[in-house]
């Protein structure tokens, strides 16, 4: 089996200032990581993935994501956020072609 | 290519009423999931398909729910008879295993109110 933990429900932040998201999963075998985004009023799109390799990865609008093996985590990460990033992020792990989503956070930029 | 399309967008009914909602998956995608969204149970996985046959539906809340796909392209979630608690936005999703390692592509979801 396998879950994910995102600790933070919500997390304010002032535009241009950076940001990290929070996430950790278990499970008893390797797995695939991922991070998505959901705008208001739409559905979950990938913000971006960690498969193998390089545990630094790179997503869409300037967002990137460290795979972090021992211990267990997968933190999201922007150096300079923008009001246009105000969204729901979910974390999500699969062991197979099933994923499991954590239960979300909320970014909030202010002006 | 068009994404994974949902029909409708916003519902509104009565208790009691049935519901019937409908999501076109990318073609050639042989992997479908149905999801409900919450504030308060968050994104929950109600069902889903593999090859249009429905492998797990652990995740359905009771009888009053039920999820077909008929073809590659075509599935539908239907709740008879609706209640107020089935008030929610249900997402419909698709992937390729050939191809995804987990990763879906989701609709713009349907919004239900139940009155």
């Amino acid at each position: 089996a396998q879950s994910v933990t995102q600790l933070d429900s919500q997390v304010p932040v002032f535009e241009e200032a950076p940001v990290e998201l929070r996430c950790n999963y278990s499970s008893s075998v390797s797995v695939y990581l991922f991070w998505y985004v959901q705008y208001p009023n739409q559905g979950l799109q990938l913000l971006l993935k960690y498969l193998s390799g390089s545990t630094l990865v790179k997503g869409i609008n300037g967002f990137e994501a460290e795979f972090n093996k021992s211990q267990t985590s997968f933190h999201l990460r922007k150096p300079s956020v923008h009001i246009s990033d105000t969204a729901e992020y979910f974390c999500a792990v699969s062991a197979s072609y099933i994923p499991t989503f954590g239960r979300g956070t909320s970014l909030i930029v202010h002006p | 290519d068009a994404g994974v399309i949902q029909s409708p967008r916003h519902e509104v009914t009565e208790m009691g009423q049935e519901v019937t909602l409908r999501c076109k998956p990318i073609s050639g995608h042989d992997y479908l999931f149905w999801y409900r969204q919450t504030m308060m149970r968050g994104l929950e996985l109600l069902i889903y398909f593999n090859n249009n046959v429905p492998i797990d539906d652990s995740g359905m809340p009771e009888d009053r729910f039920s999820a077909k796909m008929p073809n590659a392209s075509f599935s539908t979630l239907k709740i008879q008879p609706s209640e107020p608690r089935d008030s929610a936005v249900y997402f419909c999703a698709s992937s390729l295993k050939g191809f995804s390692t987990g990763e879906l592509f989701f609709g713009e979801g349907s919004r239900l109110t139940v009155l």
